[in-house]
């Protein structure tokens, strides 16, 4: 089984300065992992995936995601927060669900507040 | 165009009617999600459909009813919800279902059930 844990429910971040989002994930095999954004009252966009080529992706909006397997995390970073970044974020894992289906975990999700 | 359309935006009903969400998208994708997202929390999967097939049902209660009309389509047909049915459901579509294939989503249909 695959999972996800998004170890922060709730990041604070002022306009300008970095921005970390952490994730680690749990998979019995090479996982593909993905992070979305979803603003307010939205649907999910995506904003980057890795599926074992370079082990940094790099997204849309200035994000990027290191995969890291010796610390099995997929961190989401940017150098300097938007207003427009405050949203919430999920790191998602793709799973197989038996036969030649897979599905997408979701991780319970992290705020994004960006501060004047 | 990598667009998934959701109608209607918002829905009320009461819980003896009868309603249907539709989903539509037009990127040649051979898969087609929906997705149950209640407030503050990620969105929790319903149903696959793969190649016009239903391809994993998610223990939902039978008064979510779905449909795929064609590739194109994928409708939610609903009955008799509960006050508790209320939330954002999500569309999504992708390529196909594979380890790496990410998944694109609809704007969402907000339900309220009263």
């Amino acid at each position: 089984a695959q999972s996800v844990t998004q170890l922060d429910s709730h990041v604070s971040v002022s306009e300008g300065t970095p921005v970390l989002l952490r994730c680690n994930y749990s998979s019995s095999y090479s996982p593909s992992l993905f992070w979305y954004v979803q603003h307010p009252n939205k649907g999910l966009q995506l904003l980057l995936k890795y599926t074992s080529a370079a082990t940094l992706v790099k997204g849309i909006n200035g994000f990027e995601a290191e995969f890291k397997k010796s610390e099995t995390s997929f961190h989401l970073t940017k150098p300097s927060a938007h207003m427009s970044d405050a949203a919430e974020y999920f790191c998602v894992v793709s799973g197989w669900s038996g036969g030649s289906n897979y599905k997408l975990t979701f991780g319970k999700g992290t705020l994004l507040t960006v501060n004047p | 165009d990598t667009e998934v359309t959701q109608t209607p935006k918002h829905l009320v009903m009461g819980m003896t009617n009868k309603k249907s969400l539709k989903c539509e998208q037009h990127m040649g994708h051979r898969a087609m999600y929906w997705y149950k997202q209640k407030a503050k929390k990620p969105p929790e999967l319903m149903f696959v459909y793969s190649y016009e097939k239903l391809s994993i049902n998610e223990s939902v209660p039978s008064r979510f009813s779905p449909e795929c009309p064609n590739s194109s389509l994928l409708n939610l047909h609903l009955h008799a919800l509960q006050p508790e049915d209320s939330a954002l459901y999500l569309c999504a579509s992708s390529h196909r279902t594979g380890r790496n294939t990410e998944a694109f989503f609809g704007q969402g249909t907000r339900l309220t059930v009263v």
